[in-house]
């Protein structure tokens, strides 16, 4: 089955700085990429998703990257405010699963004022 | 507002105990989930549904159980608790359509003593 690997688990950047998070999935018959935010407290919310036909997606200060062939995606977030602090999770799934969603081991992000 | 429903914040249970964690969606979704949030695991998959009275296992079903009766409501049974199903649970549900956005409810942060 699918295994999603999410590289850093913490990650702690200067407010105004970029952000990066790096994911590989193993199932090359993935075809949708979410990415989740989870503030404390709170279930995890969609912020920007990509699927295996586009190879960048940009939606303001966030952008994902998918590199089919290595099969690994990236979620870049720029001029990063204390508002970003929370815990990303990056996702894959594929037809073939029937909607099965798999999560990486998420990424605490830190936003240094 | 769409909206994912768990019945509970949070729950304290004594070992051995049935355990019931019920979660209600009210966007008519077909497919609805339980994952298990841990620490460095990230969301790890126990069970999903995509119709009324369908389940398939998901990543680490041993020690629970699901009920879907209604479209609706999805339950996560554990038939006798133990300490190492202390945890965060969440529920999420999507449509029928492939590869589309999760929605999570808040969370039940379950602890067994």
């Amino acid at each position: 089955g699918e295994n999603v690997e999410q590289h850093p688990s913490t990650l702690s950047v200067q407010e105004g700085d970029s952000a990066v998070i790096k994911c590989t999935y193993s199932d090359s018959a993935s075809n949708y990429f979410p990415w989740y935010k989870q503030e404390l407290g709170k279930g995890p919310q969609l912020i920007i998703d990509i699927r295996s036909n586009v190879g960048e997606k940009k939606d303001q200060r966030i952008a994902v990257t998918l590199n089919k062939t290595a099969k690994h995606f990236s979620l870049h977030i720029t001029e990063t405010q204390p508002e970003d602090s929370a815990v990303y999770f990056c996702a894959a799934s594929s037809y073939s699963s029937a909607s099965k969603i798999i999560f990486g081991s998420g990424t605490r992000l830190s936003i240094r004022p | 507002d769409v909206k994912v429903t768990q019945s509970s914040r949070y729950l304290v249970k004594r070992t051995g105990e049935k355990v019931f964690l019920e979660c209600v969606q009210d966007m008519d979704h077909e497919n609805m989930f339980w994952y298990r949030q841990d620490p460095g695991l990230g969301l790890r998959l126990i069970y999903f549904s995509y119709d009324v009275k369908m389940k398939e296992k998901g990543d680490i079903p041993e020690g629970y159980s699901v009920s879907r009766e209604k479209k609706e409501r999805f339950s996560l049974i554990l038939e006798s608790a133990s300490t190492n199903q202390t945890s965060m649970y969440l529920c999420a549900s999507t449509d029928t359509t492939v590869n589309t956005e999760a929605f999570f409810g808040q969370g039940t942060r379950l602890t067994v003593v």
